[in-house]
């Protein structure tokens, strides 16, 4: 089962926004509304972001919105924050063996 | 709060065995799936496996299949991953993660597993 596919970095400037995309096939993004988000600072454990696409969990900012085209679901980080500085990470449910995949990972550096 | 603490990790031997173990508090433990997630030096997120909130039902990555066994101890709100046969690609930080909605929406910190001789 290949990762999902996503841009080793993103950079923005404070208060822009960024897009990350995370590109998979029929089998995993396409095919399932099952797509979540997560930040990860290092040392740290992840953190969910978005659920089922485009689903913010309690206490997650508004600047984090989901969406999904087709085989592509993408995350938008409006109003970029010094604190939005680190790794961020899709994952999907899968068919096959493996239940889920995860994307190759974002850096996402505030300029 | 919910929190979830991760033990037991360390260096062991190409071939070895380790089990990992997580505690989870702040939440009614025997409700959820719970899911192990591990992160090699340098890479990216990997799904290890998973578990039913009663232990009936696992699920497993293709690259740990046959090798490592998840189980569970709802008394003692915890979650266990025996590790058999490692292999130095066994080598990364491993998380417990809690599953829902087709999720994972609260992790510990970690513990780290090195195989090498």
């Amino acid at each position: 089962q290949s990762a999902l596919t996503q841009p080793a970095s993103v950079s923005g400037s404070p208060g822009q926004s960024i897009t990350i995309s995370c590109t998979g096939t029929s089998s995993d993004v396409g095919g399932y509304n099952y797509v979540s988000w997560y930040q990860h600072h290092p040392d740290k454990g992840p953190r969910l972001l978005i659920y089922k696409v485009s689903n913010r969990p309690s206490g997650v900012s508004n600047r984090f919105s989901g969406s999904k085209s087709g085989n592509t679901a993408s995350l938008t980080i409006s109003g970029l924050q010094a604190e939005d500085e680190a790794d961020y990470y899709c994952t999907s449910f899968t068919t096959g063996s493996t239940y889920y995949v995860f994307g190759t990972g974002t850096k996402v550096t505030v300029l | 709060e919910v929190q979830l603490v991760e033990s037991g990790g360390g260096l062991v031997q190409p071939g070895g065995s380790l089990r990992l173990s997580c505690v989870g508090s702040g939440f009614i433990f025997s409700s959820y799936y719970m899911t192990w997630v591990r992160q090699a030096p340098g890479r990216g997120l990997e799904w290890v496996a998973n578990i039913k909130s009663d232990g009936s039902e696992k699920s497993y990555a293709d690259s740990v299949k046959g090798r490592f066994t998840i189980s569970r101890d709802n008394a003692r709100k915890s979650l266990y991953v025996q590790m058999n046969s490692l292999r130095a690609e066994d080598t990364a930080v491993y998380y417990c993660a809690r599953h829902v909605d087709w999720a994972f929406d609260f992790w510990g910190r970690g513990t780290m597993v090195t195989v090498s001789s």
